[in-house]
């Protein structure tokens, strides 16, 4: 079975750091990979997302994510957060082979302070 | 294109009264899905459509859930009785036709039962 695990209910980190947001997963074949964001009473929206290729993905707002296969985790990160980063953060799978939904974590907080 | 369409955006109502939800995907979008996000469970995927046929409702809790997808560019998720444990944020989401694909999703609506 798939499931994706998000170890950490919230991250804290100051304005102008680098920040990551940690996220690892479990499918019987090979994965997609997904980070939304969803900010204050708003809904998800999505960031990027791992298909194939290159393991360092690209998405909007100056985040990015590594793919690591070996140690199965995808993890969000910025070089410099923003106040108005703040939001929650959820990483998403679907197992390729297994043709299922994708499977959302609990997410993660981030919290920037200035 | 407007996004995801969801409506009412809140929704108040008394234990046992009927709540219908309603969802408008982006055009040319094939998959839909309901998800629902409490607190406590975090999100949870309800049931998804391919092509307004419903594909897995295994999320579904109760029976006093329902949902249908009548045609391409509209979608209702129905709780009758509703009851207060039933109070959350109701997202509908839509994504192309492939595993690639991210799915979008609407702003959401708020649901308080009493």
């Amino acid at each position: 079975a798939q499931s994706v695990a998000q170890p950490e209910d919230q991250v804290n980190v100051a304005e102008g750091n680098p920040l990551t947001v940690k996220c690892t997963y479990s499918v019987s074949g090979n994965p997609y990979l997904f980070w939304y964001v969803q900010y204050p009473n708003r809904g998800l929206q999505f960031l990027l997302k791992y298909i194939t290729g290159d393991n360092l993905v690209k998405g909007s707002y100056g985040f990015e994510a590594e793919f690591n296969k070996s140690q199965t985790s995808f993890h969000l990160k910025k070089p410099t957060a923003l106040v108005s980063d703040y939001a929650l953060y959820f990483c998403a799978v679907r197992d390729i082979q297994a043709g299922t939904a994708l499977i959302f974590g609990k997410g993660t907080t981030l919290s920037v302070s200035s | 294109d407007a996004g995801v369409i969801q409506s009412p955006r809140h929704e108040v109502t008394e234990m046992g009264q009927e709540v219908t939800l309603r969802c408008k995907p982006i055009s040319g979008h094939d998959y839909l899905f309901w998800y629902r996000q409490t607190m406590m469970r975090g999100l949870e995927l309800l049931i998804y459509f391919n092509n307004n046929v419903p594909i897995d409702d295994s999320g579904m809790p109760e029976d006093r859930f329902s949902a249908k997808m009548p045609n391409a560019s509209f979608s209702t998720l129905k709780i009758q009785p509703s009851e207060p444990r039933d109070s959350a944020v109701y997202f509908c989401a839509s994504s192309q036709t492939s595993e690639r694909a991210e799915q979008y999703f609407g702003p959401g609506t708020r649901l308080t039962v009493t």
